[in-house]
């Protein structure tokens, strides 16, 4: 059973597309959180839910919209994709939003918009 | 906003021999975390040190947390090809965790057999 799961692994995409990435987790954590690795291996949070609930919006493009339909569920919707949206995405969940617990993260999405 | 800074950025080390990375913060941590990510795979977490001074050890790895809990490092004893990934230390954000995890760069291992 995974724990974290995302869909689609790979997506490739033209420029001006709208695309969505899915995720649950099964781990009956409180918070999922999504982040964005660039070619360079930076992780860099994007957004974080806690219970449901908007915590974090960290300084990314509104193209970007989270949505989290229930707390085993955060998926992501890109609108008009850009050249620069290429990047591997990963969801993560972690017991709870205080940084005392490890992140379990998905296999992430890797995103390539031509 | 909080900083960790990591380094090196890359390290290229012959099988068998050591490697060491190391992370530091530019405000005192409640914690740190180490995750390893493989080639190709997603972060996978390692350990968390909360106690000012603590040292634990998984195997060929020994972590280490300073004093001051500004900074904290990863030693792997003669490493082996399993070993090749990039290790990432990450620290509480400034709201203390609840703008989740913030991460270093990264080192990447490079082992040559």
């Amino acid at each position: 059973d995974t724990a974290v799961s995302q869909t689609p692994k790979y997506l490739v995409t033209q420029m001006g597309n709208d695309k969505s990435i899915k995720c649950e987790q099964n781990l009956g954590h409180d918070t999922m959180y999504w982040y964005k690795q660039d070619s360079k291996k930076f992780l860099k949070i994007m957004f974080s839910y806690n219970n449901k609930e908007l915590i974090i919006n960290e300084t990314v493009p509104n193209r970007f919209s989270p949505k989290s339909p229930d707390k085993a569920h955060l998926n992501l919707h890109i609108n008009s994709l850009e050249l620069g949206d290429s990047a591997v995405y990963f969801c993560a969940s972690s017991q709870a939003m205080t940084a005392n617990y490890g992140y379990t993260f998905g296999s992430g999405t890797r995103l390539t918009v031509v | 906003g909080q900083q960790v800074m990591q380094i090196p950025q890359y390290q290229h080390v012959q099988e068998g021999e050591d490697f060491t990375t190391y992370c530091n913060s530019s405000t005192t941590l409640s914690n740190i975390q180490w995750y390893k990510q493989r080639p190709g795979g997603h972060p996978v977490f390692l350990i968390q040190l909360v106690k000012s001074g603590e040292v634990k050890k998984q195997k060929r790895l020994t972590f280490q947390f300073g004093e001051a809990k500004k900074n904290s490092s990863l030693h792997i004893t003669a490493t082996q090809t399993t070993d090749v990934g990039t290790y990432f230390c990450a620290g509480p954000g400034s709201g203390g965790g609840a703008d989740g995890l913030t991460f270093g760069k990264g080192t990447h291992l490079i082992i040559q057999p």
